[in-house]
């Protein structure tokens, strides 16, 4: 299948910093790209949506304004998370997609705030 | 509300044995389905997806897709123990932006 790219795979930040995720498409141009959470032993929880050149659509109840997403290029696209606290913490994984392929995953971003 | 529902588990199999995955769905919309595998602290892979009513097989795998009663399912033969790992349904609705709902996961182990 595809290969999917996200860095870091984990992350430790301190309480009111920023971190930022990066997700690659390594073989295929992603016309879109989505970006998950998810809580231990709970299933994906979709953040937003983001089409390259356009901003992402959030979904209910994500702050936009904390979870800052680009996607710059048909290849990259990359979450911030604002301002971080401990209830961020995390694993976070994107996955992409274009009009002729599945939607493939990234490897996933372990995220801890201290 | 587009709903995905799975049963949590768990599911216990002995090693050989066939393992079978049902999974729900609520949108009568929806026109993809997928099969996720997920290892603990991992993330999900791709198992196989479906977009007919019928079966489809590949290797092990064979997911089968009744869209009259919106169901689909994922059976495993010959289980492994390396199988054991949370499965996810997911369902794409109408239309080409490949936004996914995922259910819960059935946890899945295979007893050597």
């Amino acid at each position: 299948g595809a290969v999917v790219s996200q860095h870091p795979s984990r992350v430790i930040c301190k309480s009111g910093t920023s971190v930022k995720i990066e997700c690659r498409s390594l073989d295929f141009q992603a016309t879109t790209m989505f970006w998950y959470r998810q809580f231990p032993k709970k299933s994906l929880m979709l953040m937003a949506t983001s089409n390259e050149g356009s901003k992402a659509t959030y979904e209910q109840g994500v702050e936009k304004d904390k979870f800052l997403i680009n996607h710059a290029s048909l290849t990259l696209s990359t979450l911030t998370v604002t301002s971080a606290h401990p209830e961020d913490s995390s694993f976070y994984i994107c996955s992409a997609a274009d009009r002729d392929t599945e939607a493939f995953f990234g490897q996933g971003t372990r995220l801890t705030v201290v | 509300q587009k709903e995905v529902e799975q049963n949590s588990g768990p599911l216990s199999v002995p090693e050989g044995a066939i393992a079978s995955l049902n999974c729900t769905y609520s949108d009568r919309g929806s026109q993809s389905f997928f099969w996720y595998r997920q290892y603990s602290g991992k993330s999900p892979e791709l198992i196989m997806f479906i977009y007919s009513n019928g079966d489809k097989e590949d290797g092990r795998f064979t997911a089968q897709l009744n869209k009259a009663s919106q169901y689909v399912s994922l059976l495993i033969r010959d289980s492994q123990p390396s199988d054991s790992a949370t499965y996810l349904c997911a369902v794409m609705s109408g239309g080409s932006n490949y936004k996914l709902t995922f259910g819960k996961g059935t946890l899945l182990t295979v007893n050597p």
